[in-house]
């Protein structure tokens, strides 16, 4: 069984489009995360939610909305695509030690 | 605000030369984690390291801790194809509990 699951996997879609990204995690874990990975590899944490609740907000476009409907899902939905969202999205959860992380979903925005 | 810099950004290395990188806090960590990331892979757990000075081995892979916690280093002996990846240090500060992502140093190996 896979940890820390994604979907999808990949994701090609045009400007302007609405977009959803699911993850799942079933290692019971309280905290979950959202990183998005650019081009050059850097890891940026975007969001990250305790128990359904957001701790973590970075300075991320309000045109991506996360939702945790319970402490084992937390989804990031995105409007109005940019080419500069091209990215691989990364979720993880961790339990207060270190972070287990999803497979990714490479997002391409044309 | 926290920041993780983590040098040298590429390194390319014949097998069986050695292979170091190393990972500088803006601020006192609370502990300093590894993580590596296979070609077309995500990122997996390594090690952490909590003590101030403290030193861990996993076989070739040798992991220290700064004694002030701002800085720590990865060390690969003898470097081997497997090796390939980026490396990735994360740390995290006690003020804020949030996970620091270094930029990673991505190694190749010539076999």
């Amino acid at each position: 069984d896979t940890a820390v699951s994604q979907t999808p996997k990949y994701l090609v879609t045009q400007m302007g489009n609405d977009k959803s990204i699911k993850c799942e995690q079933n290692l019971g874990h309280d905290t979950m995360y959202w990183y998005k990975q650019d081009s050059k590899k850097f890891l940026k944490i975007m969001f990250s939610y305790n128990n359904k609740e957001l701790i973590i907000n970075e300075t991320v476009p309000n045109r991506f909305s996360p939702k945790s409907p319970d402490k084992a899902h937390l989804n990031l939905h995105i409007n109005s695509l940019e080419l500069g969202d091209s990215a691989v999205y990364f979720c993880a959860s961790s339990q207060g030690r270190w972070a287990f992380f999803g497979q990714g979903t490479r997002l391409t925005v044309v | 605000g926290q920041q993780v810099m983590q040098i040298p950004q590429y390194q390319h290395v014949q097998e069986g030369e050695d292979f170091t990188t190393y990972c500088n806090s803006s601020t006192t960590l609370s502990n300093i984690q590894w993580y590596k990331q296979r070609p077309g892979g995500h990122p997996v757990f390594l090690i952490q390291l909590v003590k101030s000075g403290e030193v861990k081995k996993q076989k070739r892979l040798t992991f220290q801790f700064g004694e002030a916690k701002k800085n720590s280093s990865l060390h690969i002996t003898a470097t081997q194809t497997t090796d390939v990846g980026t490396y990735f240090c994360a740390g995290s500060s006690s003020n804020t509990g949030k996970l620091i992502f270094g930029q990673g140093t991505t190694l190749q190996v010539k076999p």
